[in-house]
Formats: structure tokens, C-alpha cells, sequence
């Protein structure tokens, strides 16, 4: 079965230093791949999806980026944190084909301080 | 963009009650699934569910397309069964365009 690891689940990091999460999928092979951030409350924003290795599509421009390093492994980074990048961040997988339900990682909360 | 709104925001219950969320949604998709968080923020799809009916022991889930609405159902309710549930929609099959509604939190009290 498919399963998805995202690590760390806490991280507390100060104002201008950087950040690497990474996420990775077993279990499957060519999944799509995507990052999540949800702020303090409920929303949950799209921030980057990923069809393939080197295949990054970014939703919203801000200080953030993300990699595909390799076929199950997703990486979201920042050069330089700012405060209002504090959020609680969720990779997810889903299968190539259509009507593929979305699954998710446990999250990373991350405080900027 | 498509618009979701999820109702009630907030439901408080018995253990043992049943309960009915709803998803409204402003245009036809093609993508509909359900969510549940856990208070430790683990999201765990429910259902993938376009149209139609399906059930999954006490939760099943109905969608209504062409009058754009779908309801979660939640017999027997159990403590575990708190969290936030969303529901996440798309025009297209795929999973790259979804936009979530803003959740209903449910508290289960023993």
C-alpha cells in the first residue's frame, strides 16, 4: 500500500533563515505531487503541484519553492523566512490518472519567530 | 472562481447522534472529495465523490451535480469522529485545481 512521509512535524525557525521540508511517497510510482499550507483557522492553500520530475507548477507567488528532485520525493524551500511564512504545511499524493482521490502527509508546523 | 461553502461552521453533539454536513458549491464539477482533520491535523480523505452515493460503514456521502451540493452523514457519532470536515472541489478530474471550503469543526461530547 501507499504511504507518505513528511518530516519534521514541528520546526520553530527565526526571520531570515532558511528552510527545507521534505516529503516522500512510497508505494507508487509517477504521482502527482503537491504542497499545502494552512494558516491559523481552516483554509487550505495550494502553493505548488508536481506532475513529474523537474515539473514544478507554483499556484502563488511568494517567498517559497519547491523541487522534484526525484520521482517520489517533493521539497519545499525558502532562502530566507519571513514571519507571515508561519503555517502548518501538508504534502499530498494522488495517482496520475483521473478520479484520483487526494492523500495526505501529517504536516509540518512551522513557526517563524 | 468556483465558490464552496460549507455549512454549519460548527456542530456540537451527543455521542451517539447522527449529523448532516453540507457542501454547496457554485458551479458543475467533475471533483468532489471529503476530508477529515483530526485535532492532531491529520487529514484523511473520506470520499471521492463527483456524484452519487457511497458509504463507508457510519459515514456515507451523497452529490447532487446538477443542483450543486453534496451531504456527508455521520451515524452513531463517536468521539473520534471530531475534527474539521472539509469538502474540496475541482471542475476537472484531477486534483491540481481544488478549492476547499472553510470546513465544519463537530465536537462530539461523551
Amino acid at each position: 500500500s501507499q504511504t507518505i512521509h513528511q518530516w519534521p512535524a514541528t520546526l520553530v525557525q527565526p526571520v531570515g533563515s532558511p528552510l527545507s521540508l521534505e516529503c516522500t511517497v512510497e508505494g507508487t510510482s509517477n504521482p502527482n505531487l503537491y504542497w499545502y499550507r494552512q494558516a491559523a483557522g481552516r483554509g487550505l492553500q495550494l502553493l505548488f503541484y508536481s506532475v513529474g520530475i523537474g515539473q514544478i507548477s507554483s499556484e502563488v507567488p511568494q517567498n517559497l519553492s519547491a523541487s522534484r528532485p526525484q520521482d517520489r520525493q517533493f521539497i519545499l524551500s525558502s532562502k530566507k523566512l519571513l514571519l507571515s511564512d508561519s503555517g502548518f504545511y501538508l504534502c499530498a499524493w494522488s495517482s496520475g490518472s483521473r478520479n484520483s482521490p487526494l492523500h495526505f502527509g501529517n504536516g509540518t508546523r512551522l513557526t517563524v519567530t | 472562481g468556483i465558490q464552496v461553502e460549507q455549512s454549519p461552521p460548527d456542530l456540537i453533539l451527543q455521542e451517539g447522534a447522527n449529523s448532516t454536513l453540507r457542501c454547496n458549491f457554485s458551479d458543475s464539477v467533475n471533483n468532489l472529495q471529503w476530508f477529515h482533520q483530526n485535532p492532531w491535523g491529520q487529514l484523511i480523505n473520506l470520499f471521492y465523490i463527483p456524484s452519487g452515493t457511497k458509504q463507508n460503514g457510519r459515514l456515507s456521502a451523497t452529490t447532487v451535480a446538477t443542483e450543486r451540493y453534496s451531504l456527508l452523514y455521520i451515524s452513531s457519532s463517536q468521539t473520534t469522529d471530531s475534527g474539521v470536515y472539509f469538502c474540496a472541489v475541482g471542475m476537472g478530474r484531477g486534483n491540481e485545481k481544488l478549492t476547499f471550503g472553510t470546513g465544519t469543526r463537530l465536537t462530539i461530547i461523551p
